[in-house]
């Protein structure tokens, strides 16, 4: 079955700590996403990625990193310089801009 | 900047109904606008894709209309049944691969 796997679907952080959230697509997209969703508030883009070894900051980008080695794998790092990381994170992809978009089942990260 | 605002926020409503949820948008020069469905605590479920030279797209129960020049995208979910219930939330993709994204309508179906 095609689609997107995100894992691991919780994540516990301690202060100080950089984690890493895994991000995998068998579409054949080019362009990956991740998003943060806060309770109450819209999908807020953080970083996104045209295509392999390239990617662009989204709005709120401070904190994060990514990177994009292969066509099928988008990492997300939160890094200890995120104050308030405890979220919702979604990975999406697309073949290009202007095509339907498809969402993984997300990873819920809190701090501890 | 483009803004999309979804009303109302909530919505219950008894088994059979037929019902619209709404979205707004600020800018009309809109490439496309997706309609999406999430559970609690999973990720979105891609309902309906709407291009901008499109006037209306159907699936199923489900069919969403759009009007640039009006700034709203209604989505209307014929004979409306429990297992429905969910959080419906719209994007509007403008450009520079940015899909911006209401807060979105929980919907309640009672049985």
């Amino acid at each position: 079955d095609g689609g997107i796997t995100q894992s691991p679907k919780y994540l516990f952080r301690k202060e100080g700590q950089n984690v890493t959230l895994s991000c995998e697509q068998n579409l054949n997209h080019d362009a990956m996403y991740w998003y943060r969703q806060d309770p109450g508030q819209g999908l807020r883009l953080i970083y996104y990625s045209q295509i392999v070894n390239d990617f662009q900051k989204g709005d709120i980008a401070e904190g994060y990193s990514v990177s994009r080695e292969k066509k099928e794998s988008f990492p997300l790092t939160v890094t200890s310089a995120q104050k308030n990381p405890t979220a919702f994170y979604l990975c999406a992809s697309s073949h290009g801009g202007r095509t339907e978009a498809f969402f993984g089942q997300g990873t819920r990260l809190t701090v501890v | 900047k483009q803004e999309v605002t979804q009303i109302p926020a909530a919505l219950s409503v008894p088994e059979g109904e037929n019902l619209v949820l709404n979205c707004s948008f600020t800018d009309s020069a809109i490439y496309n606008l997706q309609w999406f469905r999430q559970d609690p605590g999973k990720g979105l479920t891609s309902l309906l894709l709407i291009q901008s030279s499109q006037r209306e797209q159907t699936s199923g129960r489900l069919n969403a209309s759009l009007d640039k020049s009006s700034g709203r995208s209604t989505l209307y979910i014929a004979a409306s049944q429990p297992g429905d219930s969910a959080t419906y939330l719209c994007a509007g993709y403008s450009g520079t691969y940015k899909y911006i994204f209401g807060t979105g309508t929980r919907l309640k179906v009672l049985a």
